[in-house]
């Protein structure tokens, strides 16, 4: 099973933040948290990943609580092309992932 | 830089047939590899993976087996189909980082 739990489905204006919560409650010290999108019939594209800063690149920023049992996803400005699933995974070698979250950005 | 090939892209095989997908991948190496199938609108499903070569670990019991001949090599086979196993078939690999995923095979068993 996944160790993280996201919400099935959200909806996001364009333009505006789309904020992706995932709960990784269970997540061990030295795991990093990643973040993939996978648009309708592609292979997974990968976002960004952290440990336990913040960080930030050209796609979007990961924001971890300082207890690291859980994580935000910020895509600042969302356009239609978000419109995707996306899934946060906690990193271990067998690379699970969950239901993900079904963002779709509407106009 | 690294790349990953996986083919063939669309594959129809009737029930029963033997099948064989090959994943392959170019600019690392002892990568991390795994198989992933995706059924019609659901989630990734973890099927296999593999830390070098003759490691395999198997997520899901049923009619389909990995194989990792070479480093950068991985073959998912199975020697009788059933229509359960239609789906949309990943290959990907992880370095130190992030993953990559190939282009996916869909497969459809009738």
């Amino acid at each position: 099973d996944a160790k993280t739990t996201q919400p099935p489905s959200m909806d996001c204006a364009e333009g505006r933040a789309a904020n992706l919560p995932c709960n990784h409650s269970t997540i061990s010290g030295n795991e990093y948290v990643y973040w993939y999108r996978q648009i309708h019939s592609q292979g997974p594209q990968y976002i960004i990943h952290g440990l336990k800063n913040n960080e930030t690149n050209e796609m979007a920023s990961l924001i971890i609580t300082e207890d690291r049992k859980s994580s935000t996803l910020i895509l600042p400005h969302a356009t239609l092309r978000d419109t995707a699933v996306y899934y946060c995974i906690v990193n271990t070698n067998d690379m699970r992932f969950g239901a993900g979250t079904r963002l779709t950005v509407k106009p | 830089s690294q790349t990953i090939h996986q083919w063939p892209a669309t594959l129809v095989q009737p029930v029963g047939s033997p099948l064989s997908l090959e994943c392959t991948v170019e600019g690392t190496s002892n990568p991390n590899l795994y198989w992933y199938r995706q059924a019609a609108g659901r989630g990734l499903q973890l099927l296999f993976y593999s830390v070098g070569i003759g490691q395999i670990s198997s997520e899901v019991p049923q009619n389909l087996s990995a194989s990792r001949p070479q480093d950068r090599q991985f073959i998912l086979s199975s020697k009788k189909l059933l229509l359960s196993d239609s789906g949309f078939y990943l290959c990907a690999w992880m370095g130190s980082g992030e993953a990559f995923f190939g282009q996916g095979t869909r497969l459809t068993v009738v």
